[in-house]
């Protein structure tokens, strides 16, 4: 099945440090990844749309500058946390949707996530 | 607003039970449903979805989950509950720009 890394799966670091999270769609291409943050006992917020090729879209309320997202292929996507501060710190998740048939929207294809990353700003 | 709802913040089911999880749904147009299931420090698995067809849904680990459009619910079932069912379960709706909106999730204790 299809199958997405997240890497690192946890980071501690000092505030002020940046901080990059890989996404890896390892068995299939995607156009379109999502990073979602979830805080404790909450549900999945998205952040941004990350598209292959182009700009990122963000949700109302999140800064571009501080959540900088890269999507330079098929099969990966970076988000990185510029100048980390601990109220940055939370659980981060991507997703990501195989292609069908060069179909970019509206696939009934289910997105598949991956294992998160756990950042902790000291 | 399109939302997705997960009345209940936990569910209790004893072991070899059946159980149910809740969800109920306002979108606007045909739903495209799905129900993941997450484990502690963990992403999200994807159970099962509903696109078109069939209202009864079968998915992973024994799962299964019925559309009713009348009552704009996406419920999910198992008819003999495992102690590893154990989880928080998220709902979910995919809008037409692609985008998911998850409920808020229930956090599912199968007792021994």
């Amino acid at each position: 099945g299809a199958v997405v890394s997240q890497h690192p799966s946890w980071v501690i670091c000092k505030s002020g440090t940046s901080v990059k999270i890989e996404c890896r769609s390892l068995d299939f291409q995607a156009t379109t990844m999502f990073w979602y943050r979830q805080f404790p006992k909450q549900s999945l917020m998205l952040m941004a749309t990350s598209n292959e090729g182009s700009k990122a879209t963000y949700e109302q309320g999140v800064e571009k500058d501080k959540f900088l997202i890269n999507h330079a292929s098929l099969t990966l996507s970076t988000l990185t946390v510029t100048s980390a501060h601990p109220e940055d710190s939370s659980f981060y998740i991507c997703s990501a949707r195989a292609l069908t048939g060069g179909a970019r929207i509206g696939s009934n294809q289910p997105q598949h996530f991956g294992d998160g990353t756990r950042l902790s700003i000291l | 607003a399109q939302s997705v709802a997960q009345p209940e913040d936990q569910v209790n089911v004893a072991e070899g039970n059946p159980l149910t999880v809740k969800c109920t749904y306002s979108v606007s147009g045909n739903p495209y449903l799905f129900w993941y299931v997450q484990y502690p420090n963990r992403g999200l698995q994807f159970l099962l979805k509903y696109i078109t067809g069939d209202n009864l849904v079968k998915g992973s680990y024994g799962f299964e989950a019925e559309f009713n459009k009348s009552q704009t619910s996406f419920h999910l079932k198992k008819p003999s509950a495992l102690v590893s069912d154990s989880a928080l379960y998220f709902c979910a709706v995919r809008l037409r720009d692609d985008k998911i909106i998850f409920g808020k999730g229930t956090r599912l204790h199968i007792l021994p």
